[in-house]
């Protein structure tokens, strides 16, 4: 079975600085790889996935992660961050060999706080 | 176009009773999927269906729980004699297919009293 581990459940971080939430993952077989923001009383939203090809991914917002295979991470990282990002954010795998059939597993989530 | 919708919002209801959620996926999507928040944890996977049947319905805490999609649409999650743990808010996720990107609905927040 697969796991995601979201280490840090809140980081806080002032307006315009860099920021990186971090993810890591345990899987015996191939993964995809996604990261989705909840914005207070929203619903899910995917922010950005990893399915193959380069290993770095960018969303539209400014947000980028990239896939690690040997560190098996897939860490979320911002240059400059704005009041409109303070969510929580929730890292996920889907295992290729299933077909998709087991579904997302998700981390516990980290709240991102940005301070003005 | 329309999102994934769920009815209703909010649901409160007493310990032993029976509830009915319902997920009404994005027009055309093949594949859906239901999964359990509890505060302060991601979302749980709980069954996934492609089409009418269910492919995979192992997340299912216990027999209590059980979900429908007899026509390959709207989906009926249904839990049977609530305790206060099945307190969460349950969320139907749609995708065309397998392994594409799962659209979210809103959620159904269920508290058992």
């Amino acid at each position: 079975a697969q796991s995601v581990t979201q280490l840090d459940s809140q980081v806080p971080v002032f307006e315009e600085a860099p920021v990186e939430l971090r993810c890591n993952y345990s899987s015996s077989v191939s993964v995809y790889l996604f990261w989705y923001v909840q914005y207070p009383n929203q619903g899910l939203q995917l922010l950005l996935k990893y399915l193959s090809g380069s290993t770095l991914v960018e969303s539209i917002n400014g947000f980028e992660a990239e896939f690690n295979k040997s560190q098996t991470s897939f860490h979320l990282r911002k240059p400059s961050v704005h009041i409109s990002d303070t969510a929580e954010y929730f890292c996920a795998v889907i295992t290729l060999s299933g077909g998709g059939a087991d579904g997302l597993t998700f981390g516990k989530g980290t709240h991102l706080i940005i301070q003005p | 176009g329309a999102g994934v919708s769920q009815t209703p919002s909010n649901k409160v209801t007493e310990k032993g009773k029976y509830v009915e959620l319902r997920c009404d996926p994005i027009s055309g999507h093949t594949a859906l999927y239901w999964y359990r928040q509890s505060l302060g944890q991601g979302p749980e996977f709980l069954i996934y269906f492609q089409g009418t049947g269910a492919a995979d319905d192992s997340g299912l805490p216990n027999d209590r729980f059980f979900a429908v999609r007899p026509e390959g649409s709207v989906s009926t999650l249904k839990i049977q004699r609530t305790e206060r743990g099945d307190s969460a808010v349950y969320l139907c996720a749609s995708s065309l297919n397998a392994l594409n990107e799962q659209f979210f609905g809103p959620g159904t927040r269920l508290t058992v009293l």
